[in-house]
């Protein structure tokens, strides 16, 4: 297990259309994590699951925006509808409940 | 809610020069992490901090956590060329009174060193 993976690593879509983004966590961890980075900023939480439940939900991720983690494994980010400001870097990371947050290498959404 | 605050901003500094970058935060840090960024690309692990008036060192650079657990500071000794990049604070929301387990982060710092 080499850590923490996402794709793709970079997506061009035209406003409107719908998106997705997967996430393989480091397979020892039960947590996963999504953040939202825009340019300037640090990382933006948006949600996180401990196996398959979904335990937190940040008020940046409106209705388009949905994840899932199917059997506590990989997750998978949609956005429905993109908007140019969802155009952003997406985070994905994973821990131990205790903690030791590892990162991917993000996938990088350009809406035009 | 707890708030970071990174400073500075920005940063440039010519090779072989030493810097620090602050980390300051509205509320007790129970657990502190040091990120490095690329440009475009993900976050690396740097150190973690818990106890007041901890410090851990890893080559040329030095995390601190004050005794009172409000601010952490990390130094970089003569810098070089590849230690640009930005650096990132995040605050373990695990412990306290939001006992929820996700980071925060500041806003960013972004170094420069000119060679």
């Amino acid at each position: 297990d080499t850590g923490v993976s996402q794709n793709p690593r970079h997506k061009i879509t035209k406003r409107g259309q719908n998106v997705t983004f997967r996430c393989d966590p480091i397979s020892e961890h039960n947590r996963l994590y999504w953040y939202r980075q825009t340019l300037g900023q640090g990382p933006e939480f948006l949600t996180y699951f401990q196996n398959e439940a979904q335990l937190e939900k940040s008020r940046l991720l409106s209705d388009r925006f949905s994840a899932e983690r199917p059997k506590g494994s990989f997750s998978t980010l949609e956005i429905q509808r993109t908007e140019q400001g969802d155009s952003a870097m997406y985070l994905c990371a994973s821990s131990f409940p205790t903690g030791g947050y590892t990162f991917g290498s993000g996938t990088r959404l350009t809406v035009v | 809610s707890q708030e970071l605050e990174q400073s500075p901003q920005s940063l440039i500094v010519q090779e072989g020069k030493n810097l620090t970058i602050n980390c300051t935060s509205s509320k007790t840090l129970y657990g502190l992490y040091w990120y490095k960024q690329k440009y475009g690309e993900g976050l690396i692990f740097l150190m973690m901090l818990q106890k007041g008036g901890e410090e851990k060192s890893h080559e040329k650079i030095t995390a601190k956590l004050d005794e009172k657990k409000q601010q952490s500071s990390l130094h970089i000794t003569a810098s070089q060329p590849s230690h640009a990049g930005i650096y990132l604070c995040g605050a373990d929301m695990r412990y306290g009174s939001s006992n929820t387990g996700k980071l925060i982060f500041g806003q960013g710092t972004t170094l420069q060193v000119k060679p």
